[in-house]
């Protein structure tokens, strides 16, 4: 199975600031890779998709990006509503597998 | 809007079964891969199993192979998930969601997910 390393498990941070989650395979995944944030009591909700596309509706201060084996997402100007969990999933390979996600929390 | 709504979750003692339900509306059910995650309280997302658009091909996790059996009734636009032999490792928030943007030699990327479903295995 794949495995996908989230880095940091949490993040604290302050309205305006920038972040960035990193999220490492244990193979190749060519870009095949999604970024969901999830809040307290709702389902996950997908950002990013094949590494880098934003989905419709994401605010564009969300970013991915990709270089072989390591993926990261960037938030340029941290929002009120950013704070939030955030998962990596990979889907190259059966199983799906997601990393263990990074809780963005208010400094 | 597209939308789904799982339903059949509960309080089920260790061994016994459960079928969850995943209702789908506002898009083409019959031309999506669907999925089930679940998340046990405070915990990571966890894949749990794929069936292709037409039914013709299934993937589970290893935890529950030989234990649940993923489904699908194009017809009644709705997604199953028969869950025998339940574990307290079970216990776990379930949701559906459809696939997106995969192949046949890869699945794609998870939207939307359902607001979930809490199977809870307890004696």
């Amino acid at each position: 199975d794949i495995q996908m390393t989230q880095s940091p498990s949490t993040l604290s941070a302050s309205v305006g600031d920038r972040v960035t989650i990193t999220c490492r395979a244990s193979q190749s995944i060519s870009n095949w890779l999604a970024w969901y944030q999830q809040k307290p009591g709702r389902a996950p909700n997908l950002l990013i998709y094949k590494a880098s596309t934003l989905d419709s509706g994401v605010p564009s201060r969300f970013s991915g990006s990709a270089s072989g084996t390591e993926f990261t997402l960037t938030i340029s100007s941290l929002q009120p509503d950013d704070f939030a969990t955030y998962y990596c999933q990979q889907y190259n390979y059966y199983p799906i597998t997601f990393g263990q996600g990074t809780r963005l929390e208010i400094k | 809007q597209v939308q789904l709504v799982e339903s059949g979750g509960g309080v089920v003692q260790p061994g016994r079964s459960l079928r969850l339900s995943c209702a789908a509306s506002g898009f083409s059910f019959s031309s999506y891969g669907m999925h089930w995650v679940r998340q046990a309280p405070g915990k990571g997302l966890e894949w749990v199993a794929v069936i292709w658009y037409d039914g013709s091909n299934t993937y589970y996790t290893d935890s529950v192979k030989g234990r649940f059996t993923i489904s699908r009734d194009n017809s009644k636009n709705t997604l199953y998930l028969q869950m025998n032999s339940l574990r307290l490792e079970d216990t776990a928030l379930y949701y559906c969601a459809r696939d997106k943007g995969g192949l046949s030699t890869r699945p794609g990327w998870l939207d939307p997910w359902g607001q979930g479903t809490l199977v809870t295995v307890s004696s």
